[in-house]
């Protein structure tokens, strides 16, 4: 069971949103923690995504953004492309663990 | 350019030891505190353990700690795993990155440089 929580999987057709959610504690997203979040591509290594909430990395398209509220944060993805399915993870710093970075357990995004 | 390079993955009995390594070029690896992550066959993200920019610190997963020992050698741009009594549940690939600044309020940064991976798979 992980300490942050994402639902298994979500779905939406070209060009429309989609959101994950990603629900936390006190301890982490709720005491105040970064969120940051990952792209996966099948058979490769993760991607930085968004970083601290709501920044993007240099060649990030802007139809990825990031947002947080109390214990949970969100990755909006707008116009959505077949090249968007992937799985995507989030990441925060959980105080109750020491030194731990913590991961949530990830939705597979289905272009349908 | 930038890059993370993971060696020393293979085929290892139960009970057993087997060490990573992580080649960093094209950045100044002595500047970045640095993580180890796994993922098992079919499952998510695992933080393992992180070190800090010059060694002084490391913390692990509750499920690694006092099995695995991170490490760094600053003059070699190289990070280490020694992985001790490993067990089936360790087998997964094994990813090196870095991580981008952040203030301690922040609680960590992203993890910005992702190396390609590294395979274990624990089995007799």
């Amino acid at each position: 069971q992980s300490v942050l929580t994402q639902p298994p999987s979500v779905s939406g057709a070209p060009g429309q949103r989609v959101t994950i959610s990603c629900t936390g504690s006190s301890s982490n997203i709720g005491a105040g923690y970064d969120v940051h979040w990952y792209q996966q591509l099948p058979g490769t290594a993760p991607k930085l995504l968004i970083y601290a909430n709501n920044n993007r990395p240099s060649g990030v398209p802007d139809r990825f953004s990031g947002s947080k509220s109390g214990t949970s944060a969100s990755l909006a993805i707008t116009g959505l492309q077949a090249e968007d399915e992937a799985d995507y993870y989030c990441q925060s710093y959980d105080s109750s663990l020491s030194g731990s970075r913590v991961f949530g357990g990830g939705t597979k995004l289905t272009v349908l | 350019q930038v890059q993370l390079v993971e060696s020393g993955g293979g085929v290892v009995q139960p009970g057993r030891s087997l060490r990573l390594s992580c080649a960093a070029s094209g950045f100044t690896f002595s500047s970045y505190g640095m993580h180890w992550v796994r993922q098992a066959p079919g499952k998510g993200l695992e933080w393992v353990a992180v070190i800090w920019y010059d060694g002084s610190n490391k913390y692990y997963a509750d499920s690694v700690k006092g099995r695995f020992t991170i490490s760094r050698d600053n003059s070699k741009n190289t990070l280490y795993l020694q992985m001790n009594s490993l067990r089936g549940d360790d087998s997964a690939v094994y990813y090196c990155a870095t991580e981008g600044p952040y203030n301690i309020s922040s609680g960590s940064g992203g993890l910005d440089v992702w190396g390609q991976g590294t395979t274990v798979t624990v089995s007799s």
